[in-house]
């Protein structure tokens, strides 16, 4: 495995149910990232981990539940969401320091509340 | 504050051409860092460059060169020859050193849709 992955690509979910997303990657980084990209707005960060601590909370909705037990793996748990809610929801990692501090993306999952 | 435009919303060209996407930043300091993106159907975004504030050479890679000029605050992104398969979304994107220690953050512009036709 290389880079940034992302689990499940695709995930269709009533406003009731409990889903978890899961990012993992695999390049040795200390920070990790979920951003939000949905069809009307531009990319927006949503969280950020560094060395496994939430550093950044962009005012995101209670409903949307952030956990990183390790500085590889991030999770974003889901419940009660919106039909607004529904977006491609993209993690990365950097790594926090040094010169080369460019985030890695994975490939994302497309998330459809009905 | 910090801020970054993409004044072209899409762009279509037919293959072979050249074509250049804006990007134009604010920041009110002196060190930062700028990065360009491209986001193909599949959703990935697949980083391209970065570009140190102090570093103003101009960078050529293939096909793909960077025109960075501080006196304008722009950070131009040039595709030569272009081909379908660059076609995509690009993102240009600002990074402020000072939130190191803390959260590092990028402040993303709106994107430039590129269709390459044959």
């Amino acid at each position: 495995e290389t880079g940034v992955t992302q689990t499940p690509r695709h995930l269709v979910m009533g406003m009731t149910n409990k889903k978890s997303l899961k990012c993992e990657q695999h390049l040795g980084h200390n920070a990790m990232y979920w951003y939000k990209q949905s069809a009307k707005k531009p990319l927006e960060l949503m969280f950020v981990y560094n060395f496994k601590e939430q550093t950044e909370n962009n005012s995101v909705p209670s409903r949307f539940s952030p956990e990183c037990p390790n500085s590889s793996h991030l999770f974003l748990h889901l419940h009660t969401l919106q039909p607004e809610d529904s977006a491609l929801y993209l993690c990365a990692s950097s790594q926090v320091g040094g010169d080369h501090n460019e985030q890695f993306f994975g490939p994302g999952t497309r998330l459809t509340v009905l | 504050a910090q801020k970054v435009t993409q004044a072209q919303t899409e762009i279509s060209v037919v293959e072979k051409e050249d074509v250049t996407l804006d990007c134009v930043y604010e920041t009110r300091d002196t060190t930062y860092y700028l990065f360009w993106y491209k986001q193909p159907p599949s959703g990935e975004l697949v980083f391209l460059i970065r570009r140190n504030s102090f570093d103003e050479q101009n960078e050529i890679s293939g096909r793909y060169s960077w025109n960075f000029q501080k006196s304008t605050s722009s950070f131009n992104f040039t595709i030569t020859a272009s081909q379908v398969v660059d076609s995509a979304v690009y993102f240009c994107a600002l990074r402020n050193p000072r939130d190191q220690g803390g959260s590092e953050k990028l402040v993303f512009g709106k994107g430039t849709k590129l269709t390459v036709n044959p």
